[in-house]
């Protein structure tokens, strides 16, 4: 089956520190990449839709020069989290679409801002 | 690898009937499992929990059972209704492990 996987799976930054959060399909090529925040009561905020070889779609509210999104292949999408302060400590997961709504899940990756 | 199983990519239900979603694992580690369920355009909202040290957790229509010895867990949906036509995500996670192991979806359609 298709897998994604998230490097690193957990990050402590000091504030103010950039740290980048890589996204990579790993059997399965994928030209839409969606980038989520896991807020407190488990549900997951879209943060951005990430396209092969364009710019992100960012949702409304997020800011985009804040997290900037890359997705420079069909394999790999990256979230950098800029100027990171504590308030973005939280689990940030990635999922990649194969065909219509059909998502695979990465493991996610907890931030801890100091 | 795929430790967390719903080997089910569609599920067909009458409105009104039970709808059962199920899901299986392979990492006896993990303690901690959850359903999500998610509509097209919009990203997955949790609907229910459960801990291992449980075998049962219900929530209004939403009932999840816990299967440790045959690493199951299943999501009853009664009765089922329209908007209740989306995919469902099961997830789980060990202890210590911040990380979530999704399943791959399972769509539920309820026919009218």
């Amino acid at each position: 089956g298709a897998v994604v996987s998230q490097h690193p799976s957990w990050v402590i930054c000091k504030s103010g520190t950039s740290v980048k959060i890589e996204c990579r399909s790993l059997d399965f090529q994928a030209t839409t990449m969606f980038w989520y925040r896991q807020f407190p009561k488990q549900s997951l905020m879209l943060m951005a839709t990430s396209n092969e070889g364009s710019k992100a779609t960012y949702e409304q509210g997020v800011e985009k020069d804040k997290f900037l999104i890359n997705h420079a292949s069909l394999t790999l999408s990256t979230l950098t989290v800029t100027s990171a302060h504590p308030e973005d400590s939280s689990f940030y997961i990635c999922s990649a679409r194969v065909a219509g709504d059909e998502q695979f899940f990465g493991p996610g990756t907890r931030l801890t801002v100091l | 690898d795929q430790q967390v199983k719903q080997n089910s990519p569609s599920l067909s239900v009458q409105e009104g009937r039970i709808s059962i979603l199920n899901c299986d694992y392979t990492n006896s580690m993990f303690d901690y499992f959850l359903w999500y369920k998610k509509y097209p355009a919009e990203g997955p909202t949790f609907l229910i929990s459960i801990s291992s040290i449980k075998d049962k957790n219900e929530d209004g229509r939403f009932t999840v059972f816990l299967n440790k010895s045959a690493k199951h867990l299943s999501l009853h949906i009664v009765p089922s209704q329209p908007g209740d036509s989306a995919v469902y995500f099961c997830a789980a996670s060990a202890p210590s492990n911040y990380q979530l192991i999704w399943g791959a979806g399972t769509k539920l359609i309820i026919k009218p």
